[in-house]
């Protein structure tokens, strides 16, 4: 049974690029959420879909933005990078909105560096 | 506003000695809450899960309470072993609403020999 899948698991950008990170979920889940990490920091959240649309949002800017496909994997863009933005960029799935109240199956990950 | 605060920030341990990690929360109505390990680099890994009707619940040598009318969490962890360093996060969900869980800050514990 596959787990949740990133990639890429690292990557270095300049300020100004853009940078696209991808996710699988867990079999049968059909649910992704974004988060991202600062170094010595709790897991932030940036949005979720369900059923290829953008059901919730975090306090991110609109160059945070994402697409959910309909195998269920989900794609998180960030345009015109900050150096505030190199983090840990954590993908988590799950069954349904309703699964909000159940576990989230996390990734290990993209770490992103902004130069 | 939602929060969940987490105490100690970080603690240092030896080997074989045994910590308590806290959680207090202000998330409701209150569903379930969560602690999960993260190891550095990696994705956190759920722990165990509470809901209103349990007080205790154990997965080895982790322990975790709940006092719902307090509205606080331990993660107790008996017999630390250096594979138990890592970042400690408590999760805490409400039923309806936005439904996103929110999440603590963590406490990273690190054991040493």
């Amino acid at each position: 049974d596959a787990g949740v899948t990133q990639s890429p698991t690292h990557l270095i950008k300049t300020r100004g690029q853009q940078v696209t990170l991808r996710c699988s979920p867990k079999s049968g889940h059909d649910t992704v959420s974004w988060y991202q990490q600062a170094l010595g920091q709790g897991p932030q959240f940036i949005f979720q879909y369900y059923e290829e649309e953008e059901r919730q949002r975090g306090n991110f800017p609109d160059r945070f933005s994402g697409h959910q496909f309909p195998n269920y994997s989900s794609e998180l863009n960030v345009n015109a990078l900050l150096l505030g933005d190199s983090a840990l960029y954590l993908c988590a799935s799950s069954l349904g909105l309703a699964g909000n109240t159940g576990e989230l199956f996390f990734g290990e990950g993209s770490r992103l560096t902004v130069l | 506003k939602n929060q969940v605060e987490q105490s100690p920030q970080s603690l240092i341990i030896l080997e074989g000695k045994n910590c308590t990690l806290q959680c207090n929360y202000t998330v409701s109505p209150f569903s379930n809450l969560r602690w999960y390990k993260q190891d550095t680099g990696r994705g956190p890994v759920s722990l165990t899960i509470m809901t209103f009707s349990e007080n205790t619940k154990s997965n080895g040598r982790y322990t975790a309470t709940l006092d719902a009318d307090t509205k606080q969490s331990s993660l107790h962890i008996t017999a630390s072993q250096l594979s138990d360093s890592a970042s400690y996060i408590c999760v805490v969900s409400a039923r309806g609403g936005s439904y996103i869980p929110t999440f603590g800050r963590g406490t990273s514990l690190i054991v040493h020999p």
